[in-house]
C-alpha cells in the first residue's frame, strides 16, 4: 500500500529544545516536501527535495532544516523551537513529471511552550 | 508567483442542500487545480483535479468542480450534502512548469464547510 509515514504525530516540547520529526515513503518518488498548516493561512511549503541530497527553501524555510540522505525519508528539523513553530506539518511526496498527485501524510502536530 | 483565495472560510448549509465551495487564483502561467478535503483530525485527500480536457471535472463522493479560465475559478459543487462531508476543504494550485516550480503546490486559506441536519 502507498504510504506516507510521519512521525511523532504529537509532540509537546519547549523552547530551544532540538527536535527531528520523521517523514518516510514507500513509493521510490524523487519529490517530498514539508508544510506547515496554521488556520486561517492554509498550507504553506517550509522545504522541499527534488532527489537525494537535494533540497532548497519554500515560502517559509525559517527555523527548519532538513536533510536528504535516502530517497525514502526527508527529515524536518528544528534546531530550536520556539511557540511560533506551534502547528500541524505534513509530509507530501509527489512522482516523476508527468504525475501530478501528491500524498500527504497523517500530519504531526507540535506544541512548543 | 501564484496566489489562491478561498473566497468563504466557513460555510453553513444544511443535509441535503447543495453547496458550492468558491476558489480563485492568480498565475502568470498554466496551472493544474486540486480540491484536498480534510476530515476533523486527518490528514489530506485529494478529492478532484483539473490537468487538461473537460473544464467540468468530477471527483469522489459526489463533489465537481468547473475550471474557469477567462475568471480564474476553480469551484467545488455538491448537489445534496450530507453529514459525514463536514470537514475543511482546500484549493490548490500547481504551475504547469518545471524545475524548481515542479511539485510545489500553493494552498487557499480552507473553507470549513458544517452540514447541518
Amino acid at each position: 500500500e502507498a504510504q506516507v509515514t510521519q512521525n511523532p504525530r504529537y509532540l509537546i516540547t519547549v523552547t530551544g529544545k532540538k527536535l527531528t520529526v520523521t517523514c518516510s515513503q514507500n513509493m521510490n518518488h524523487e519529490y517530498m516536501s514539508w508544510y506547515r498548516q496554521d488556520p486561517g493561512l492554509g498550507l504553506r511549503q517550509i522545504y522541499y527535495s527534488m532527489n537525494v541530497e537535494v533540497t532548497d527553501k519554500g515560502d517559509v524555510p525559517e527555523g527548519y532544516k532538513v536533510s536528504r540522505k535516502e530517497k525514502r525519508n526527508f527529515p524536518l528539523i528544528l534546531e530550536s523551537p520556539s511557540p511560533n513553530q506551534t502547528s500541524l506539518y505534513f509530509c507530501a511526496t509527489r512522482g516523476t513529471v508527468g504525475s501530478y498527485e501528491q500524498y500527504f501524510g497523517p500530519g504531526t502536530r507540535l506544541t512548543v511552550t | 508567483a501564484q496566489s489562491v483565495t478561498q473566497l468563504d472560510s466557513q460555510v453553513p448549509v444544511f443535509e441535503e442542500a447543495p453547496v458550492e465551495l468558491r476558489c480563485n487564483y492568480s498565475s502568470s502561467v498554466s496551472v493544474y487545480l486540486f480540491w484536498y478535503v480534510q476530515y476533523p483530525n486527518q490528514g489530506l485527500q485529494l478529492l478532484l483535479k483539473y490537468l487538461s480536457g473537460s473544464t467540468l471535472v468530477k471527483g469522489i463522493n459526489g463533489f465537481e468542480a468547473e475550471f474557469n479560465k477567462s475568471q480564474t475559478s476553480f469551484h467545488l459543487r455538491k448537489p445534496s450534502v450530507h453529514i459525514s462531508d463536514t470537514a475543511e476543504y482546500f484549493c490548490a494550485v500547481s504551475l504547469n512548469a518545471g524545475g524548481t516550480s515542479y511539485g510545489k503546490l500553493t494552498f487557499g486559506q480552507g473553507t470549513i464547510l458544517t452540514v447541518h441536519p
